[in-house]
């Protein structure tokens, strides 16, 4: 079965400071993988995604991650956080199947950023 | 915005009652994820449903039951609601007809039981 592991539960940075979220996978094949974002209270919106090809991968609100399966690791980043970046951030692992995903997911690191 | 929509977003239920979660996907999408997020975890798989068919489940018990319509969208029940069914539920819409398919989830349903 998959797994994902997000080592950090809560990470602070100051405001246009570089962040890099830890994201480790376990998967038997290629895996679908995902960043998702969670403001308090709200639904998840989709940051990037990755599913073959290049591994460095460009997302929304100039986030990226970049897929190392040496690592079996997804790691996201941004080069200069903006305060309204705080949020809780979670990966996932998709399995693909007829009726489409299922996602699992970590248990999500919550981001704080100071101003 | 995602199109999904889900209702209501807030519901207060006592122990032993009953509930049903709505939710419409999005428009050109016939598969529907249900999940379970519980304070401060991230969301649990509970069931997805395709073309009206359950289409795999998570480890829910059978009291988590759903329906998907011929329109695409979804009902979550819960019968014998236990205090620990206190979550955020999510709900997902997707589109298998691309191999790179992805989510779309809604604002979500918070449940309380009390």
């Amino acid at each position: 079965a998959q797994s994902v592991t997000q080592p950090d539960i809560h990470i602070t940075v100051s405001e246009g400071a570089s962040l890099e979220l830890r994201c480790n996978y376990s998967y038997g094949a290629t895996p679908y993988l995902f960043w998702y974002v969670q403001s308090p209270g709200q639904g998840l919106q989709l940051l990037l995604k990755y599913f073959s090809g290049d591994t460095l991968v460009q997302g929304i609100k100039g986030f990226e991650a970049e897929f190392k399966r040496s690592q079996s690791s997804f790691n996201l980043r941004k080069p200069s956080v903006h305060w309204s970046d705080a949020a809780e951030y979670f990966c996932a692992v998709g399995v693909v199947t007829g009726g489409g995903n299922k996602l699992t997911f970590g248990t999500g690191t919550q981001l704080k950023v100071e101003l | 915005e995602t199109g999904v929509t889900q209702s209501p977003t807030h519901l207060i239920k006592t122990r032993g009652q009953q509930v049903t979660l709505r939710c419409s996907s999005q428009s050109g999408h016939n598969t529907v994820s249900w999940y379970q997020q519980a304070l401060g975890q991230g969301p649990q798989f509970i069931f997805q449903y395709y073309r009206e068919e359950e289409n795999g489940r998570g480890n829910f018990p059978p009291r988590f039951s759903g329906l998907q319509f011929p329109n695409y969208s979804s009902e979550l029940n819960v019968n014998a609601l236990e205090l620990d069914d206190s979550a955020l539920y999510l709900c997902a819409s997707s589109s298998p007809n691309r191999l790179n398919t992805e989510a779309f989830f809604g604002q979500g349903t918070r449940l309380t039981v009390v």
